[in-house]
């Protein structure tokens, strides 16, 4: 059974700090996405990653896809109350579905 | 472009109900997967409809069924409902299987309360 393991589960930062999310798995994983979502909304998509050692940013979000396609990590620095969500990976081995993460849940106060 | 609908938003339900959810997926996609989301967890997929046949299911009962309809519209019954089936049920539509590079476009979601 594929696992996506993220950690931490929790995190209350202050606006400007840098904080990194990772998701971690034993499986390999032929692409892997990041969601962030919202309360009372459905999952929004960040970025997919498929090759091994990947790096893609997205403003002030950097995200790394493992050497190995194993694992990922979710880089923000400069945190904003605007970050504050539920962060999730999603991994698949290519065939029909979509493996999600436990999730990640950011606070960023002002 | 329209995005993922889903009705009802929420729903209270009496255990040993049966439910229908719907869902309309994104204006040209045609595979829709629906997911269950417990409180504080991560979603957990229950299958995927690619041009009306099912195309993979995860861990869940038979009691959980659903429908794809030409239009690429979806729903999902659940018989029998139980409390712990209380939970948020996505939908998200995409253009293949795997999502691709686009991922998944989900919906708002249904919040389903069984009591």
């Amino acid at each position: 059974t594929q696992l996506l393991e993220q950690s931490p589960q929790f995190l209350s930062i202050q606006e400007g700090e840098n904080l990194t999310v990772y998701c971690n798995s034993s499986s390999v994983f032929s692409s892997l996405q990041w969601y962030r979502q919202e309360p009372g909304e459905g999952p929004v998509l960040l970025v997919t990653v498929v090759t091994g050692g990947e790096v893609k940013k997205l403003k002030r979000l950097t995200f790394q896809f493992g050497d190995a396609r194993k694992d990922s990590s979710l880089h923000i620095t400069a945190a904003q109350p605007g970050d504050t969500g539920l962060y999730l990976c999603a991994g698949t081995s290519g065939t029909y579905k979509y493996i999600f993460g436990t999730g990640t849940r950011l606070k960023v106060l002002a | 472009e329209t995005g993922v609908t889903q009705s009802p938003t929420h729903l209270i339900k009496t255990r040993g109900q049966q439910v229908t959810l719907r869902c309309s997926s994104q204006s040209g996609h045609n595979t829709v997967s629906w997911y269950q989301q417990a409180l504080g967890q991560g979603p957990q997929f229950i299958f995927q409809y690619y041009r009306e046949e099912e195309n993979g299911r995860g861990n869940f009962p038979p009691r959980f069924s659903g429908l794809q309809f030409p239009n690429y519209s979806s729903e999902l019954n659940v018989n029998a409902l139980e409390l712990d089936d209380s939970a948020l049920y996505l939908c998200a539509s995409s253009l293949q299987s795997t999502g691709g590079e686009h991922g998944y476009t989900f919906g708002s979601g249904t919040r389903l309360t069984v009591v």
